[in-house]
């Protein structure tokens, strides 16, 4: 059973251009969580999606970035018009359907961007 | 608004030598508690996750326990070897939201 995988796992992009990034849960998941890890500080909840969903997305900040997990196909993380700010490390995590009680979230090995 | 707290932030250990890792919440209305190993410039591995009614996890030479009353968990890691070098995360969930500490970075000199 493949873990949680993320793509691209290093991504540059200069100033102004859209960072994309994907991430396929593993098999049975359909809960798909991102968080973002800044340079020296801790992972920050961003967002929550189900399947056509996005549950939660409190964390995100309130322009350029969104968040779809379609119904065929990975959960994508879009980033528009980037800035230095927003290098950073970008994990995915997924667990399995458990209702409102949280369950074990598996983690991806992450995307760090890199904006020149 | 869920606070998670690591002390101490860095730990230096000849090898051999138990480890203790603290960690600390604010809101005792968790559902679980998670311990994570993060490697440089890597993702996060799981250790073990203690469910709200558990008092502590045993993996290995790993044992997490967890006071949900006061707010704490402690991982302890027994005869300490240099693989064990890495940041060590502890995270609470609050239904399905994570709440990181900023971790404890282990150095185990050989």
């Amino acid at each position: 059973n493949a873990g949680v995988m993320q793509n691209p796992r290093h991504l540059v992009r200069r100033r102004g251009q859209e960072a994309r990034l994907r991430c396929s849960p593993m098999k049975g998941h359909s809960h798909v969580y991102w968080y973002r890890q800044l340079p020296e500080e801790g992972l920050k909840f961003m967002v929550y999606l189900q399947k056509e969903n996005i549950i939660d997305e409190s964390g995100m900040p309130k322009e350029r970035f969104s968040a779809e997990f379609p119904k065929e196909g990975p959960s994508i993380l879009r980033i528009q018009q980037v800035v230095r700010g927003d290098s950073a490390a970008y994990f995915c995590a997924s667990s399995p359907p458990a209702g409102r009680a949280a369950t074990e979230q598996y983690f991806g090995p992450g995307t760090r961007l890199t904006v020149t | 608004k869920q606070e998670v707290t690591q002390i101490p932030a860095a730990l230096s250990v000849p090898e051999g030598e138990n480890l203790v890792l603290n960690c600390s919440f604010t809101d005792s209305a968790i559902y679980n508690l998670q311990w994570f190993r993060q490697d440089p410039g890597k993702g996060l591995t799981s250790l073990l996750l203690i469910q709200s009614s558990q008092r502590e996890q045993t993996s290995g030479r790993l044992n997490a326990s967890l006071d949900k009353s006061s707010g704490r968990s402690t991982l302890y890691i027994a005869a300490s070897q240099p693989g064990d070098s890495a940041t060590y995360l502890c995270a609470v969930s609050n239904d399905y939201k994570l709440s990181f500490g900023a971790g404890t970075t282990v150095t185990v000199r050989a």
